[in-house]
């Protein structure tokens, strides 16, 4: 069983679509991430969320929308996409804020390209 | 703000070299450093860890050692092999409360046959 699992893998679209990215956990843990990677491989927070309530909210477009329907799923909606949105989209998870103690647990990565 | 500084890369290395990948840091507190790495097409995974200073991490043959005089957490191995290659990122975590993990810019290893 895939712990943190993130769909899509891959997901091409064009510029000024609405796509969303789905994540779940089945570790247990009530805390949620996205992280975005881009194409030098840098790591930026974009949002955590624990027991659907937003913890962290970094200063991100506002067309990027998390949602949280129960602690073991965190998906990202993102409105009128742009080309400077391509990137891999990382979604994570962790017990609490037990993360600064025992890390986060990753998923394998959703690669939106925007053309 | 909290921030952590990596050695560029690319490494290269020849399987059984020793590996140093170094990593400085700056926080404010007593914040926890974590070696995460990623494989190809995969998520990262956390390789290792330190919460307190002169703690050693270890795992899979990797060491670091938490120096808070230096503010320094290097990652080392003995002997690389073929299937250590891969990108390596050096992340921590401030004290207190939910704190968002900050991650080096990674340095990726390849190592040669």
């Amino acid at each position: 069983d895939t712990a943190v699992s993130q769909t899509p893998k891959y997901l091409v679209t064009q510029m000024g679509n609405d796509k969303s990215i789905k994540c779940e956990q089945n570790l247990g843990h009530d805390t949620m991430y996205w992280y975005k990677q881009d194409s030098k491989k840098f790591l930026k927070i974009m949002f955590s969320y624990n027991n659907k309530e937003l913890i962290i909210n970094e200063t991100v477009p506002n067309r990027f929308s998390p949602k949280s329907p129960d602690k073991a799923h965190l998906n990202l909606h993102i409105n009128s996409l742009e080309l400077g949105d391509s990137a891999v989209y990382f979604c994570a998870s962790s017990q609490g804020n037990a993360g600064q103690i025992y890390g986060y647990t990753f998923g394998s990565g959703t690669r939106l390209t925007v053309v | 703000g909290d921030s952590v500084t990596q050695m560029e890369g690319p490494v290269t290395l020849s399987e059984e070299a020793f590996l140093t990948i170094n990593c400085t840091y700056t926080a404010t507190g007593y914040p926890s450093l974590f070696w995460y790495v990623q494989y190809p097409g995969e998520g990262l995974q956390l390789l290792l860890k330190a919460t307190k200073a002169d703690d050693k991490g270890s795992n899979k043959g990797f060491e670091a050692t938490y120096r808070k005089e230096t503010t320094s957490f290097h990652l080392e191995k003995g002997s690389v092999q073929v299937s250590d290659s891969a990108v390596y990122f050096c992340a921590l975590t401030s004290s207190g409360g939910y704190q968002k993990v900050t991650f080096g810019t990674g340095t990726k290893l390849q190592v040669i046959p």
